[in-house]
């Protein structure tokens, strides 16, 4: 089966702009997640979707960040205007019950 | 709270040697507990995982960790250390409460010499 796709891989932007980050979950998988790892720290959950529902999204830094699943199959996470404290590597991983996570390969954002 | 330490940041072995890499958590739930590998321009990857089964868990590549309540710990051991084992490791937990949401430790950085 294909795994968790993640787009772009890396992403340079100016401090301002808009960028939007794709994860194409493992198919029927109900549960998505977002992982950021800012540089020098722990990554750090973002945000839970069970098909298109918002779960939990207690680690959503502030509301520059907008994540959608509409349909429940894939999700894109917005970041505008972006800051520079925003540069890091964005993962997504999908899991179905008690299977455990699959992890994108990540997405590269640098904030300039 | 939930929390992972990883106690080194940075590991170096020669080939052929033993690894270890250290972990304590803590957790007021039954936690699962698990290592993840992220070689260089690759995602994360599953080593291994507990989930309140055999105390000792044997994963991929010939990775094995103890989890150990007493002491609170989850360390990641291999008896002979491989230049392609040469990768970023991450000790995790999850706790049954969270709808399994993942914290990460810190990571360990691996090193492996000629």
């Amino acid at each position: 089966e294909a795994g968790v796709t993640q787009f772009p891989s890396h992403s340079v932007i100016e401090k301002g702009q808009t960028v939007t980050l794709r994860c194409d979950p493992i198919s029927g998988h109900d549960n998505l997640y977002w992982y950021r790892r800012v540089m020098g720290k722990e990554i750090k959950f973002l945000l839970h979707f069970v098909k298109e529902s918002k779960q939990d999204e207690s680690g959503m830094p502030n509301n520059r960040f907008l994540a959608e699943r509409t349909g429940g199959t894939y999700s894109t996470l917005k970041v505008q205007p972006a800051e520079l404290e925003d540069s890091g590597v964005y993962f997504c991983a999908s899991s179905q019950w008690n299977y455990g996570y699959t992890f994108g390969s990540g997405t590269r954002l640098t904030v300039v | 709270a939930q929390s992972v330490t990883q106690l080194d940041s940075h590991v170096s072995v020669s080939e052929g040697t033993p690894v270890l890499l250290r972990c304590n958590y803590s957790s007021s739930y039954s936690p699962s507990l698990f290592w993840y590998v992220q070689h260089p321009n690759k995602g994360l990857q599953l080593l291994l995982k507990y989930t309140s089964a055999a105390t000792l868990v044997k994963g991929i590549n010939g990775f094995e960790a103890e989890f150990k309540k007493s002491e609170t710990s989850f360390h990641l051991t291999k008896p002979s250390a491989h230049m392609s084992d040469a990768a970023e490791y991450f000790c995790v937990v999850s706790y049954s409460g969270g709808y399994n949401k993942l914290i990460f430790g810190a990571g360990t950085r691996l090193a492996v010499h000629p």
